[in-house]
């Protein structure tokens, strides 16, 4: 079945700077890539996402780049603030899996002001 | 517009008894999916269900679990003879499901259920 792996697994940035998390996935006939963020006690909410027809997509201070040929995708934050403190979940869906989403195993990001 | 409701959201049981968890779907969404999460771990996908079918039960253990969603009312995730190891976070998730329409396929979580086993 698919496999999604993600780095890093913590990353403690300084208010201001940039965060980039990096996910790799094993199925090639996956085609939707969706980014959660989980606060202390809450449950993921979706940030961001792209499909595998869009090679990058943008949203305010968070953007997401797909590259197909080599199935890797990242999330990119910039201008973090302290309130982006959160674990950060990839997923893939699609291809054999079907509607099911396969989970990377998280970035517990942390930004110092 | 309300949310992915889910309840209760904290129970507690002793080994050996049932827990049942309830998912409310987003209003007009007709799939449902449940995933657990380990302390410290990521979401594994358990079930996956429309109104009244389950679709994909891959992830579901084989034995103690089962999983519905009737035509009218939440879905229910049962687990029987809980055991220490069903320890975790259980999240609910929908998607609207209509087929040919973009965004179809988007999950939704609700705030989750966290079971401890005594």
């Amino acid at each position: 079945g698919e496999n999604v792996e993600q780095h890093p697994s913590t990353l403690s940035v300084q208010e201001g700077d940039s965060a980039v998390i990096k996910c790799t996935y094993s199925d090639s006939a996956s085609n939707y890539f969706p980014w959660y963020k989980q606060e202390l006690g809450k449950g993921p909410q979706l940030i961001i996402d792209i499909r595998s027809n869009v090679g990058e997509k943008k949203d305010q201070r968070i953007a997401v780049t797909l590259n197909k040929t080599a199935k890797h995708f990242s999330l990119h934050i910039t201008e973090t603030q302290p309130e982006d403190s959160a674990v950060y979940f990839c997923a893939s869906t699609g291809g054999a899996a079907g509607n099911k989403l396969t989970f990377g195993g998280g970035t517990r990001v942390l930004v110092k002001p | 517009n309300a949310g992915v409701m889910q309840n209760p959201r904290h129970l507690v049981r002793r080994r050996g008894q049932e827990a049942r968890l309830r998912c409310s779907p987003m209003k007009g969404h007709s799939h449902v999916y449940w995933y657990r999460q380990l302390p410290e771990e990521g979401l594994k996908f358990m079930v996956y269900l429309q109104k009244e079918n389950i679709i994909d039960e891959s992830g579901m253990p084989k034995e103690r679990f089962s999983a519905e969603f009737p035509k009218e009312g939440p879905s229910i995730l049962r687990i029987q003879q809980v055991v220490r190891g069903d320890s975790a976070a259980y999240f609910c998730a929908s998607s609207p499901g209509l087929a040919g329409v973009k965004g179809a396929d988007t999950q939704y979580f609700g705030p989750g259920t966290r079971l401890t086993v005594l």
